[in-house]
């Protein structure tokens, strides 16, 4: 079946720095989607992608549709506090009933 | 503009006892909707799906079932309750365009004693 490896797993970072996550995949997806994940909450929609090579924004979130179709990436630039949380990518191939498939999700820590 | 509510928001619950837990979705019409349950805060596993009234397709064979009584009510159920039950259920819906985004519920936090 399909699977999706998400890396890194966790990440201690700095405040004002950088952040890179990716997701691989083993089959060919036709959407990718980044949720972030707040404790004891639900995850919610960062970025949609559509597009094989498509770059989109959010803020100071971006995200790629890579052009092999099997990956993606999440960028945060300059970090904040507020930041803290679990991300996730998830994607989905050419079943039409919506079914994701998601990465184990990628914890991130900010120290103020 | 859409919204969805589960509850409860925290359930504590003796091994053999049955469980319901609810969902609705307002602002839309015939959604897709979907339970996922989520262990130690990390990976999302599909449990159920329904693509509309009275439809159900299990992912994962397991103590617990699923019903659509209602366009937007998606209920989660189970007889007789496992330890392994415990953990953290999401409900969530899409429209039923291809491709649309699945947008989640805060979940609800059961645990069985």
């Amino acid at each position: 079946g399909q699977q999706l490896n998400q890396s890194p797993q966790s990440m201690f970072i700095q405040e004002g720095e950088d952040v890179s996550m990716n997701c691989t995949s083993s089959s060919i997806f036709n959407t990718w989607l980044w949720y972030k994940q707040d404790p004891g909450e639900g995850p919610v929609l960062l970025i949609a992608l559509y597009k094989a090579g498509e770059l989109t924004s959010n803020g100071r979130l971006t995200a790629q549709f890579g052009i092999t179709r099997k990956d993606s990436f999440l960028n945060i630039s300059a970090s904040i506090p507020s930041d803290v949380g679990i991300y996730f990518c998830a994607g989905r191939g050419s079943s039409n009933t919506g079914k994701l498939i998601f990465g184990q999700g990628t914890t991130l820590q900010v120290k103020p | 503009s859409q919204t969805i509510h589960q509850w409860p928001a925290t359930l504590v619950q003796p091994v053999g006892s049955p469980l319901s837990l609810e969902c609705t979705v307002e602002g839309t019409s015939n959604p897709n909707l979907y339970w996922y349950r989520q262990a130690a805060g990390r990976g999302l596993q599909l449990l159920f799906y329904s693509v509309g009234i009275g439809q159900i397709s299990s992912e994962v064979p397991q103590n617990l079932s699923a019903s659509r009584p209602q366009d937007r009510q998606f209920i989660l159920s189970s007889k007789k309750l496992l330890l392994s039950d415990s953990g953290f259920y999401l409900c969530a819906w899409s429209v039923t365009v291809y491709n649309s985004p699945l947008h989640f519920g805060n979940g609800t936090r059961l645990t069985v004693t």
